[in-house]
């Protein structure tokens, strides 16, 4: 049972586009939702997270919202640029949840390629 | 800055052999996670720990074991090597308070 879906395996944009990766989730338990980039060989590095307060964060070229009534959250980046080309994770955890550990529950992944 | 380090970029064990995979990390986390990376399935999650000695299953613990002896290393154990455990895997640590985890660079795990 994949709590946390992301149903496009690959994305490929042109460089100076808008890169928009989706993610959706089952478990309306979950309060806060994160996402991660991975380069191959290497351990995947936070990105930007939200809280299921909000339903925009934003940070430099990335932003995240989140639809909570859809239990969905969406990634975009503008403007794309090469060196953004990974695979990227969406991760969801129930924080406050009474005795959560803060364990993160990941979607499949979202392989970027971004064309010069 | 966090650091979680993994004893290994790359191994290569033989079916029926015990692995141990160590990981430590230098920020006084509770929190420590042992994940597996398979293409299409995303990251998986083993087994966790919550403090020095208690351990807790994830989705995916059959044939894995943990070790945490210390608040800073957290161990992960093949107990008999498969060809199905060849994989990417993935140490991670996180406060307990916070949802943000920070990832080892990974070992790449390849069963003969």
């Amino acid at each position: 049972d994949q709590q946390v879906k992301q149903n496009s395996p690959s994305l490929s944009v042109q460089e100076g586009r808008i890169s928009i990766l989706n993610c959706d989730y089952t478990n309306s338990m979950f309060d806060y939702f994160l996402w991660y980039k991975k380069y191959p060989a290497e351990g995947p590095t936070f990105l930007i997270s939200i809280s299921s307060i909000k339903d925009k964060n934003e940070d430099g070229r990335f932003t995240v919202f989140l639809n909570k009534s859809a239990k969905h959250l969406s990634l975009h980046i503008v403007p794309s640029q090469p060196g953004d080309s990974a695979v990227y994770f969406c991760a969801a955890s129930a924080l406050r949840v009474s005795g959560n550990t803060g364990k993160l529950i990941f979607g499949q992944g979202t392989t970027l390629q971004v064309k010069p | 800055d966090v650091k979680v380090t993994q004893s290994s970029r790359y191994l290569v064990k033989r079916t029926g052999e015990k692995v141990f995979l160590e990981c430590v990390q230098d920020m006084d986390h509770e929190n420590m996670f042992w994940y597996r990376q398979d293409p299409g399935l995303g990251l998986r999650l083993i087994y966790f720990s919550y403090d020095v000695k208690m351990k807790e299953k994830g989705d995916i613990p059959e044939g894995y074991s943990v070790s945490r002896e210390k608040k800073e290393r957290f161990s992960l154990i093949l107990e008999s090597a498969s060809t199905n455990q060849t994989s990417m895997y993935l140490c991670a640590s996180s406060l307990t308070d916070k949802a943000e985890a920070f990832f080892g660079q990974g070992t790449r795990l390849t069963v003969v």
